[in-house]
């Protein structure tokens, strides 16, 4: 079974400013890696994965995200945030064999201020 | 083109009432997938289904909770007898399915208050 640890629920920032959104797994075989976003009201939007090959993955608005296999850790980051990132962010890790069940961290609240 | 949609957006209900769930997927996505956001457990796996073979239901967290899905499209999860933990946003996913790298592509949820 997988596990995934957000210890940070809330991870306040201002504006420009960067940011590291922390996630750690635990899993018993290999695994893929995601970051999902939801705004308010809405659903889950892919922000990057981690699938193999390069341990540095970028995805959209300007995130990007490294996978440490002895840490087992794939942490969030991006240089300069803005106020529209304000949102909710999930990591979420499956096994890569079988079908893609997602289980999910807790969760990590970014606010952004000016 | 149309993403996920889910109806109702909210629903309201009274304990031990039975409710129904509808998720309509992005066209072609074969592989479709429940899954409960709740204050108490977070978000959670409930259950899988990918085309026509038999759902993986090892989410669902008791015999009350069921679903469906007709014709490889739209599906539908329906709780019997609801209770009060079963208040939560339920989201659903579909993905293309062509590779279990696939993305899944979330609807906007289901958020069932049960009174």
């Amino acid at each position: 079974a997988q596990s995934v640890t957000q210890l940070d629920s809330q991870v306040p920032v201002f504006e420009e400013a960067p940011v590291e959104l922390r996630c750690n797994y635990s899993s018993s075989v290999s695994v893929y890696l995601f970051w999902y976003v939801q705004y308010p009201n809405q659903g889950l939007q892919l922000l990057l994965k981690y699938l193999s090959g390069s341990t540095l993955v970028k995805g959209i608005n300007g995130f990007e995200a490294e996978f440490n296999k002895s840490q087992t850790s794939f942490h969030l980051r991006k240089p300069s945030v803005h106020i529209s990132d304000t949102a909710e962010y999930f990591c979420a890790v499956s096994a890569n064999t079988g079908f893609q069940k997602l289980v999910f961290g807790t969760g990590t609240r970014l606010l952004v201020s000016p | 083109g149309a993403g996920v949609s889910q109806s109702p957006s909210n629903k309201v209900t009274e304990k031990g009432k039975d409710v129904e769930l509808r998720c309509d997927p992005i066209s072609g996505h074969t592989a479709l997938y429940w899954y409960r956001q709740s204050l108490g457990q977070g978000l959670e796996f409930l259950i899988y289904f990918q085309g026509n073979s038999a759902p993986d239901k090892s989410g669902l967290p008791s015999d009350r909770f069921s679903a469906e899905r007709t014709g490889g499209s739209v599906s539908t999860l329906t709780i019997q007898r609801t209770q009060q933990e079963d208040s939560a946003v339920y989201l659903c996913a579909s993905s293309p399915q062509t590779s279990y790298t696939d993305t899944q592509y979330f609807g906007p949820g289901t958020r069932l208050t049960v009174l």
